[in-house]
């Protein structure tokens, strides 16, 4: 079974900064999909970056990038340049590339952004 | 575009009573998963629906089950409720057939409360 592991229960970052979230995941396939998701105190569960394991270039979204390291099993999520509105429950979440397929979530990381 | 819609927005219930959660798809998807997400954790998948029939299975006992109708929409119930089902709801909607990375899109939620 696919697990998903997110080891930074909470983070900080100041405004302007830039700061980085981790993920880990086991898996036999070899292809599959990665997903970050942000879900504020408004509950809503916003998708941030999508990332195909195919592709070796890492995704970007504005101020989001990844580090997709498929051998480390790795994806972790670049936040630049970080405002108020990014404070919210981050969750990293991994899909098999069959269509329809489930997601396995992570714990999830509490971000907090300082003014 | 009307995104992924839940009703109703909290419940409160006692054990051994159920539950129908209600989730209306984004516009032009056709297939509805749906999370229970306890508190302080990542939400862990229930089930699926793609054409008025559950497709897929989380680790969920019988008590837990769904209904998808001819215009997409889906329920959730739950049986004889326990304390341990009190939780946020999730419900996300996808488009199987879309030949490419059928993102899941989340509604806002249901919470409920098991007294």
């Amino acid at each position: 079974a696919q697990t998903v592991t997110q080891s930074q229960p909470e983070m900080s970052v100041q405004e302007a900064e830039t700061v980085t979230l981790s993920c880990t995941y086991d898996t036999s396939e070899s292809d599959y999909y990665l997903f970050w998701y942000k879900q504020p105190p408004s509950r809503q569960m916003i998708l941030v970056i999508r990332q195909e394991a195919y592709k070796q270039q890492n995704a970007t979204e504005n101020r989001f990038s990844v580090n997709f390291q498929k051998a480390a099993k790795s994806f972790s999520l670049k936040i630049s340049d970080s405002q108020l509105g990014d404070a919210a429950m981050y969750f990293c979440a991994y899909r098999k590339e069959t269509s329809g397929s489930r997601l396995t979530f992570g714990e999830g990381t509490q971000l907090t952004v300082n003014p | 575009d009307a995104g992924v819609t839940q009703s109703p927005t909290h419940l409160i219930k006692t054990r051994g009573q159920q539950v129908t959660l209600r989730c209306s798809p984004k516009s032009g998807h056709d297939t509805v998963s749906w999370y229970q997400q306890a508190l302080g954790q990542g939400p862990q998948f229930i089930f699926q629906y793609y054409e008025e029939e559950e497709r897929q299975r989380g680790n969920f006992p019988d008590r837990f089950s769904g209904h998808q109708f001819p215009n997409y929409s889906s329920e959730l119930n739950v049986n004889a409720l326990l304390l341990g089902d009190s939780a946020l709801y999730l419900c996300a909607s996808s488009l199987v057939t879309s030949g490419y990375t059928d993102t899941q899109y989340f509604g806002p939620g249901t919470r409920l409360t098991v007294l």
